[in-house]
């Protein structure tokens, strides 16, 4: 039973561009959340996807933007990247928005 | 009222000794108390949840404690190994708000 997968596993971005992240839930999750970790800290939420839409989110900007596809998995879209945009971005994967969540390994975002 | 503050923030523990990790919220909305472990480059593992109709759940070495009334919980590493080392992030959840909010993070180091 595969778990929750994420790639890339590592990328390096420069001011100003835009990145693209992957997430593939849990087989039989349909709910996938997005956390931001920066170094030494805890996961802070993004937003949730469910039935295809953003449930709820969290405190970040419009840079920040999602998608989930029929299959479940999701993507998570950085507009206009910063220096602090660098962290560990992960992906969380459930039975429905409320049931607990699974994580993926992470992808280690920095941009220079 | 959405934070939860986790102490303390390292934590160095003798092999066979008892971790203790606490964690303190105000949102008495919250419903789902879950711990997660961390590895480095790893994303997090839950290991132990709880809900805050019961005082207490034990779960092989691990132990969650439980006080509704001072809004506290606590994890409680029993027999403590080497193996353990990692950080540690409590959390919570309320069922009708979907996000999860992390503590801050505790590292335990335990010396063989």
């Amino acid at each position: 039973d595969a778990g929750v997968t994420q790639s890339p596993t590592h990328l390096i971005k420069t001011r100003g561009q835009q990145v693209t992240l992957r997430c593939s839930p849990k087989s039989g999750h349909d709910t996938v959340s997005w956390y931001q970790q920066a170094l030494g800290q805890g996961p802070q939420f993004i937003f949730q996807y469910y039935e295809e839409e953003e449930r709820q989110r969290g405190n970040f900007p419009d840079r920040f933007s999602g998608h989930q596809f029929p299959n479940y998995s999701s993507e998570l879209n950085v507009n206009a990247l910063l220096l602090g945009d660098s962290a560990l971005y992960l992906c969380a994967s459930s039975l429905g928005p409320t049931d607990t969540q699974y994580f993926g390994p992470g992808t280690r975002l920095t941009v220079l | 009222q959405q934070q939860v503050k986790q102490s303390p923030q390292s934590l160095i523990v003798q092999k066979g000794g008892i971790s203790i990790i606490n964690c303190a919220y105000e949102n008495t909305a919250f419903d789902y108390f879950p711990w997660y472990q961390q590895f480095p480059g790893k994303g997090p593992a839950l290991l132990i949840a709880i809900r805050p109709d019961v005082s207490e759940k034990k779960e092989g070495r691990f132990t969650i404690s439980f006080n509704k009334s001072a809004k506290q919980f606590s994890l409680h590493i029993m027999d403590s190994q080497p193996g353990d080392s990692a950080t540690y992030f409590c959390a919570a959840t309320h069922t009708g708000g979907f996000k999860t909010i992390f503590g801050a993070g505790t590292r335990l180091f335990v010396k063989a």
